[in-house]
């Protein structure tokens, strides 16, 4: 089955602990990114990739890192977590086609205390 | 960098009316414009995407309209059914493949009254 999956779907941590969210798809999709989703402020892009090797950032990076060194994966590492990172955050990859359209994860919601 | 404003933030209609949702841009390069619905508790999808040399887009119940000059474009739901109340997201990107750095607009939540 065709799909992107995020782990874990739920995690509280404490600030300063750093943590990985990991994002994995099986589609073979050059692009993929990450976004945040807040109330009232709809979904923000963190980081995209464009394929291996190659990321960028995109509008709300700080206090994010990636990294994209297989096609398939896509981890988003928070290095010193803070409250204002308590978000809903969604993956998604998509291919090199016309209709460009991203397929996103199910979500991992995040907790920062 | 591109800011993308939607309107309005919540909208109730009569079940089989019709819905519109209107986003503007700001960035006058930009050349794909999806819609993404997203049910209570469920991921983003898309339903319907435009590019900049088109000026509308159907596919059954839904269309999408563009007017580039003035920057904005909408979302029209014909014969509304239950299963159309979601938040709806206007986005905007520019770039050679269209969805390189996508901004979001704040979403919509439709809500259908049977």
């Amino acid at each position: 089955e065709a799909q992107v999956t995020q782990n874990p779907r739920y995690l509280i941590t404490v600030t300063g602990k750093k943590l990985t969210v990991t994002c994995s798809q099986n589609m073979n999709h050059e692009y993929m990114s990450w976004y945040r989703q807040d109330p009232g402020l709809g979904l923000r892009q963190i980081y995209y990739s464009m394929n291996v090797e190659v990321t960028d950032k995109g509008d709300v990076p700080e206090g994010y890192k990636v990294s994209r060194k297989e096609k398939r994966n896509f981890p988003l590492i928070l290095e010193s977590p803070s409250p204002n990172q308590t978000s809903l955050y969604f993956c998604a990859s998509s291919p090199w086609t016309e209709s460009s359209e991203q397929y996103f994860g199910p979500g991992t919601r995040l907790t920062v205390t | 960098g591109e800011n993308v404003e939607q309107h309005p933030s919540t909208l109730s209609v009569q079940e089989g009316d019709s819905a519109v949702i209107k986003c503007t841009y700001s960035d006058s390069a930009s050349n794909y414009f999806p819609w993404y619905k997203q049910e209570l508790g469920k991921r983003p999808q898309l339903i319907i995407d435009i590019r900049s040399n088109v000026g509308e887009k159907k596919d059954q119940r839904i269309a999408v309209t563009l007017n580039k000059t003035a920057k904005h474009f909408s979302l029209h739901i014909t014969e509304t059914q239950p299963e159309d109340s979601a938040v709806y997201f206007c986005a905007a990107s520019n770039g050679d493949f269209g969805n390189e750095k996508l901004t979001f607009g704040t979403g919509t939540r439709l809500t259908i009254i049977p």
